[in-house]
């Protein structure tokens, strides 16, 4: 079955500019998670959606980062005004949600995300 | 709060050498234990993973031990291949709950024939 899946893989934008980064999850997995991962560092939690709505938001650096689930499927990570520190790669990550009894994540690829 | 500490790399072993790559945590209450591969240019994949104390977690000759006394779920494998050569990540993730995963900072290993 499909995995993960996460586009664009790659992104290179100006500092400043608005970007949206896009993930489709497993189908029928509820919940769904955002990351990120600096080089030489293990991946860093942003946000978790069970659902539609955002369970938590905690790992969001700045009101400068959103992410939106409105059909409880598809997400977008929104970033506005990047910055050069934004550069990074972004992972997505869905798992079962509740139903399972133990918090498995299937991972994307990611997008990597150049701020020049 | 909760974190992961992972023995830093690169690590490099010849092939069919005996491989340890030590994990420890800290977290309240009791956390599932997990170690994730990430294979050149492929994303995160689980390799093995451990839900309390004491369980061993297995998989392609892969093992970790889920130590509540040390708090450590260190990686092992009897004998790495080539193929093996990827970067491991230690993980937990706070008991009973489906939030986030908390990730160490990764090991890369390098098998060399």
């Amino acid at each position: 079955g499909a995995g993960v899946s996460q586009t664009p893989s790659n992104k290179v934008t100006e500092k400043g500019k608005y970007v949206e980064l896009r993930c489709d999850p497993i189908s029928g997995h509820t919940a769904l998670y955002w990351y990120r991962q600096s080089l030489g560092q293990g991946p860093e939690f942003l946000i978790y959606f069970q659902g539609t709505g955002a369970a938590d938001d905690s790992g969001l650096p700045n009101d400068r980062f959103f992410a939106v689930r409105p059909e409880g499927s598809v997400s977008t990570l929104k970033i506005q005004r990047t910055e050069r520190g934004d550069s990074a790669v972004y992972l997505c990550a869905s798992s079962p949600g509740r139903d399972s009894s133990y918090n498995e994540q299937f991972f994307g690829p990611g997008t990597r995300l150049t701020v020049l | 709060g909760n974190s992961v500490t992972q023995m830093e790399g690169p690590v490099t072993l010849s092939e069919e050498a005996f491989l340890t790559i030590n994990c420890t945590y800290t977290a309240t209450g009791y956390p599932s234990l997990f170690w994730y591969v990430q294979y050149p240019g492929e994303g995160l994949q689980l390799l093995l993973k451990a839900t309390k104390a004491d369980d061993k977690g297995s998989n392609k000759g892969f093992e970790a031990t889920y130590r509540k006394e040390t708090t450590s779920f260190h990686l092992e494998k009897g004998s790495v291949q080539v193929s093996d050569s990827a970067v491991y990540f230690c993980a937990l993730s706070e008991w009973g709950s489906q939030g986030n995963l908390i990730f160490g900072k990764g090991t890369k290993l390098s098998v060399k024939p």
